[in-house]
């Protein structure tokens, strides 16, 4: 157990529309990242934000976004789907050394498919 | 650039075996560096860790030693069970700018048979 909670766990979408996957963590971190994970690759990183601004990104396109609430919950949107977007989308609340805490806590994930 | 790379799988193994899974990486400055175990259907779970050169990490059997000079962090673990079969990822962490992120390697899955 976490702490992260990733809803929903499936999700089937048509190629072109927009979706909206969510995350929350049990002890409110101030910083959240996400993941995607194809099918037979390791995880690669989206982007961080951190109390409610994006403060890193990797080399996703624009079309990913994020928010994050004063509550810490936050969301990923993906818009104009594309069938290569079709992955698990793992959610993080990452290391943090400055608190002592050294790894990162992942959540279960959303297993997005898109038609 | 930085970069995690791991031995291709599937591993196949009979209980009781023993277990290396090989982890190299390229990065600036000292990375920590992270297993995760991934089971069907499920997200990824902290193996071990170790945050130093010759640090050893270990958890449930498994080790993992932080060499530097080679820049490995291979996987081990002396006898393993069926319950052990899943993908494990080596991951390292850097911190850029302000955020930090991990780097994953492609992932090794792993297969135990009775």
């Amino acid at each position: 157990e976490t702490g992260v909670t990733q809803s929903p766990t499936h999700l089937i979408k048509t190629r072109g529309q927009q979706v909206t996957l969510r995350c929350s963590s049990q002890s409110g971190h101030n910083t959240v990242s996400w993941y995607q994970q194809a099918l037979g690759q390791g995880p690669q990183f989206i982007f961080q934000y951190y109390r409610e601004e994006e403060n890193g990104r990797g080399n996703f396109p624009p079309r990913f976004s994020g928010l994050q609430f004063p509550n810490y919950s936050s969301e990923l949107n993906v818009n104009a789907l594309e069938l290569d977007d079709s992955a698990l989308y793992l959610c993080a609340t990452p290391p943090s050394p400055g608190t002592g805490v050294t790894e990162a806590f992942f959540g279960q994930g959303t297993r997005l498919t898109v038609v | 650039g930085n970069s995690v790379t791991q031995m291709e799988g599937p591993v196949t193994l009979s209980e009781e075996a023993f277990l290396t899974i090989n982890c190299t990486y390229t990065a600036t400055g000292y990375p920590s560096l992270f297993w995760y175990v991934q089971y069907p259907g499920e997200g990824l779970q902290l193996l071990l860790k170790a945050t130093k050169a010759d640090d050893k990490g270990s958890n449930k059997g498994f080790e993992a030693t932080y060499r530097k000079e080679t820049t490995s962090f291979h996987l081990e673990k002396g006898s393993v069970q069926v319950s052990d079969s899943a993908v494990y990822f080596c991951a390292l962490l850097l911190f850029s700018g302000g955020y930090n992120k991990l780097i994953f390697g492609a992932g090794t899955r792993l297969a135990v048979h009775p």
